[in-house]
């Protein structure tokens, strides 16, 4: 098992583009959580998936959007990007959203 | 409103010395509390939770809730313990939101 897997490793895109992040759980895991970590500091929380629908969100807006495909896999997409998007984004998987989450390598965003 | 703290940016010990990292946190409901481990070009990983209170690689962590805090013990640390560590709370009831602190990176000098 490779556990938490995300794509691509490294994006660099420019002010007011859009992105999309990938990540596959853990097998046998059906609850996707995705945290932004900027410079210096600890994940916050961005979302999570389960059953395919946004069950909670954090103090993100709603240039943040994400997807579950049925096979657990996510994205998470951000539009009209700003340099301060600029981060490591990790996902995280869990069964039934328990708190004992594993988490990716992340992908690590940077907007110029 | 729910918030981490932990007040070390950076921990320097030697080998053998004990350590404590801090974690405080504020929450008016039921906490879970964790601590999360990342080692130099890994990925984050749970180290241990305060319900299962086990002791993991040697560390320990008591809840206090009369003090709120967290904190991370272990009595003779090694170098293989320098790592990035993070506080984390539990919230949302069964949902799995987790809120870090910003870290705490201990060096476990020879």
């Amino acid at each position: 098992d490779a556990g938490v897997t995300q794509s691509p490793t490294h994006l660099i895109k420019t002010r007011g583009q859009q992105v999309t992040l990938r990540c596959s759980p853990k097998s046998g895991h059906d609850t996707v959580s995705w945290y932004q970590q900027a410079l210096g500091q600890g994940p916050q929380f961005i979302f999570q998936y389960y059953e395919e629908e946004e069950r909670q969100r954090g103090n993100f807006p709603d240039r943040f959007s994400g997807h579950q495909f049925p096979n657990y896999s996510s994205e998470l997409n951000v539009n009209a990007l700003l340099l301060g998007d600029s981060a490591l984004y990790l996902c995280a998987s869990s069964l039934d959203g328990g708190y004992t989450q594993y988490f990716g390598p992340g992908t690590r965003l940077t907007v110029l | 409103a729910q918030r981490v703290t932990q007040p070390e940016k950076l921990l320097s010990v030697f080998k053998g010395a004990p350590v404590e990292l801090k974690c405080n946190y504020s929450y008016s409901g039921s906490p879970e509390l964790f601590w999360y481990v990342q080692y130099s070009r890994q990925r984050l990983q749970l180290l241990l939770r305060h319900i299962s209170r086990e002791s993991i690689k040697g560390f320990t962590a008591d809840l206090n809730k009369g003090e709120t805090s967290f904190h991370l013990k272990k009595p003779f640390a090694q170098e293989e313990d320098s790592a990035m560590y993070y506080c984390a709370l539990g919230y949302g009831g069964s949902q799995g939101n987790l809120i870090f602190g910003k870290g705490t990176k201990l060096s476990v000098k020879p």
